[in-house]
């Protein structure tokens, strides 16, 4: 059982370039989520999904976009790369009748000169 | 206000201490509350959920105050392992999580 994986573990970007970041898992969650970590501020909600298809915006939603089209992938892409963009991504997956228990892929670094 | 904030730390303590870690929200209708555990450079992990009457889990204790919005972790006989960053985080509903920015606790030989 994988869990949560994402691909790529590390990007580098120049300003205005984009990419997509892959989140899968195996555990058929329904709800999975982006959320981007940066330092003394802990993890914010960039977009989440509730469903195969379904995508809403969370705290921080600019600048990303989200599809679902696959209920075991989430992606989220970035159309033109920014400086203030340089994170950490992670994506998480629950299910409601895991007491909403999220599980964690293992980041993605990205850095946006 | 925040919505969700915790001890600024860091902690630094000896093994074989007790610490306590605390949290507190803004949204009294928030609905299930949790501790994570992050390792430097690593993912969130699920430490505990926390329940209303408290509840334990070997050394890890939590409490949840309602009344007063707040979240309690109590680590007791601290190890070295147990040095990580503890994040407070709060579910609203359903899909609506919100992260606290996290204790740094650091256990000294």
């Amino acid at each position: 059982n994988a869990g949560v994986t994402q691909t790529p573990k590390f990007r580098v970007l120049k300003t205005g370039q984009s990419m997509t970041l892959l989140c899968a898992q195996d555990m058929n969650h329904e709800y999975m989520y982006w959320y981007r970590q940066d330092p003394g501020m802990g993890l914010r909600l960039i977009h989440y999904s509730v469903g195969e298809g379904t995508t809403a915006k969370g705290e921080v939603p600019d600048g990303y976009n989200v599809s679902r089209l696959k209920k075991q992938n989430f992606l989220l892409g970035l159309e033109s790369a920014a400086p203030s963009q340089t994170s950490v991504y992670f994506c998480a997956s629950t299910q409601p009748r895991d007491n909403y228990e999220q599980y964690f892929g293992p980041g993605t670094r990205l850095t946006v000169t | 206000r925040k919505e969700v904030e915790q001890d600024p730390g860091p902690f630094n303590v000896p093994e074989g201490a007790t610490v306590a870690f605390n949290c507190t929200y803004s949204n009294s209708a928030s609905q299930s509350f949790f501790w994570y555990r992050q390792d430097c450079r690593k993912e969130p992990k699920l430490l505990m959920s926390v329940y209303s009457s408290g509840n334990e889990d070997g050394r890890f204790t939590a409490q949840l105050n309602r009344a007063s919005q707040y979240i309690s972790l109590l680590i007791r006989d601290s190890k070295l392992s147990d040095s990580a960053t503890y994040l407070c985080v709060v579910n609203l509903y359903g899909q609506n999580f919100v992260f606290g920015p996290g204790t740094r606790l650091s256990v000294l030989p």
